[in-house]
């Protein structure tokens, strides 16, 4: 499978701890995206890489909220003492190089957290 | 928060028959895609439109890039059991530094 991977899939923890969640793209594509979606809303999103620089970063929820691609290939995304209302789906997406097809972002199967 | 108005929020249809729903904005987007979500999977790209006024076909789907670039509909012809699931709408700037969502309408297909 070639497409955007996502682990966990899903992730269940308490009040107060920290959780990482693991994105890794399409293996030619430079540019990376997290974005958050509760029940009944599309997508939020919250950063995006090009290749290991973060690019955007304001929309991040809060400062408990972190993402980082080292080696500009995966991605991890950190939420540290973690809340109820962090509770949503975590989704990844990549897209291709500038390019004739530029702005078509391809998502993986999200992570699904709940927070108890 | 959204900023794409998107409707309807859902329908209920008999299979065989024809779908459209549309997004609009108050902002310019350059660009407008079409995702397709069912339960527990992240959203599938059906349709990328890139000029205003291009009608873009994907089998039964067709969607279309308004003139005035703040707005876009889908189509989706004699529909089928499986076209079951959330439709999303998304803008993107030329920058695509992020992209915009829609609410999403919420497709049931009656077989």
């Amino acid at each position: 499978d070639t497409g955007v991977s996502q682990d966990p899939r899903h992730k269940i923890t308490k009040r107060g701890q920290n959780v990482t969640f693991r994105c890794d793209p399409i293996s030619e594509h430079n540019r990376l995206y997290w974005y958050r979606q509760t029940l009944g809303q599309g997508p939020e999103f919250l950063t995006y890489f090009q290749n290991e620089a973060q690019l955007e970063k304001s929309r991040l929820l809060s400062d408990r909220f972190s993402a980082e691609r080292p080696k500009g290939s995966f991605s991890t995304l950190e939420i540290q003492r973690t809340e109820q209302g962090d509770s949503a789906m975590y989704l990844c997406a990549s897209r291709a190089p500038a390019g004739a097809f530029y702005n078509e972002q391809f998502f993986g199967p999200g992570t699904r957290l709940t927070v108890l | 928060g959204q900023q794409l108005n998107q409707s309807p929020q859902s329908m209920f249809i008999q299979e065989g028959e024809d779908v459209s729903m549309n997004c609009t904005s108050s902002s310019i987007f350059n660009t407008w895609l079409w995702y397709k979500q069912e339960p527990g999977e992240g959203p599938v790209l059906l349709i990328a439109l890139y000029k205003a006024g291009e009608l873009t076909s994907n089998g039964r789907l067709t969607a279309q890039f308004g003139i005035t670039r703040k707005d876009s509909f889908l189509n989706i012809s004699a529909s089928i059991p499986s076209d079951v699931g959330i439709y999303f709408c998304a803008g993107c700037d030329y920058n695509n530094n992020d992209m915009r969502f829609g609410a999403g309408t919420r497709l049931t297909v009656k077989p």
